[in-house]
């Protein structure tokens, strides 16, 4: 069975710093990804980024960057200068590479970005 | 183009009534995947469609089900309703069953109230 570890309940963060939001994991499976969703007020979940197992570099999307290390079994999120829109629940999930892909989330981090 | 789209948005049911939530895929998504999340935890899996084909099933009861049809929407049926059944219902659709780097896009969800 795979599963998902978040830490963090709830960070505050001033506008314009850096924030790492903790993941780690656990996985029987040779192969898998890992992904992190941002989920707003208003419910929808948002795909931010994506580490697959075998990737040799460290996932990157814009702000976003996903910090992997697999020997820890660890891929944390880091969000540079954040803002205010970035204030969300944040969810770090675990799935096959193929097939049904059936995500396993994490409890979740309420991120808050103070002005 | 459009994304992920639900509906109803809002639903209120009593206990042992039957409900029905339906959702409509990206265009040119052929796979759909329901989560169920509850008021303070991660979404959990419930059933992954492909080519209107169960590939997946999440650790549910049999009260649960859903279909997809040939255009790719799904209905996820709910029957027998309990307290426990509140929550936020997310549909997602993905391209297909392939490459993990395919992530899932969700929808804003159908937040199902029991009295």
């Amino acid at each position: 069975a795979q599963k998902i570890t978040q830490t963090q309940p709830g960070m505050f963060v001033q506008e314009k710093e850096a924030v790492t939001l903790d993941c780690t994991y656990d996985t029987s499976d040779p192969s898998y990804g890992l992904f992190w969703y941002k989920q707003p007020s208003s419910g929808e979940m948002i795909f931010l980024i994506y580490q697959g197992s075998y990737d040799q570099q460290n996932a990157t999307e814009g702000r976003y960057s996903l910090n992997f290390q697999k020997a820890r079994k660890s891929a944390n999120l880091v969000i540079s200068a954040s803002q205010l829109g970035d204030s969300a629940m944040y969810f770090c999930a675990i799935g096959e590479i193929q097939g049904a892909q059936k995500l396993v989330f994490g409890q979740g981090t309420r991120l808050t970005i103070n002005p | 183009d459009a994304g992920v789209t639900q509906s109803p948005t809002h639903l209120i049911k009593t206990r042992g009534q039957h409900v029905t939530l339906r959702c409509s895929p990206i265009s040119g998504h052929k796979s759909v995947s329901w989560y169920q999340q509850v008021l303070g935890q991660g979404p959990q899996f419930i059933f992954q469609y492909y080519e209107k084909e169960e590939r997946g099933r999440g650790n549910f009861p049999d009260r649960f089900s859903a279909r997809q049809f040939p255009n790719y929407s799904s209905e996820l049926n709910v029957n027998a309703l309990l307290l426990g059944d509140s929550a936020l219902y997310l549909c997602a659709s993905r391209l297909g069953t392939g490459r993990s780097n395919q992530p899932q896009h969700f929808g804003d969800g159908t937040r199902l109230s029991i009295l």
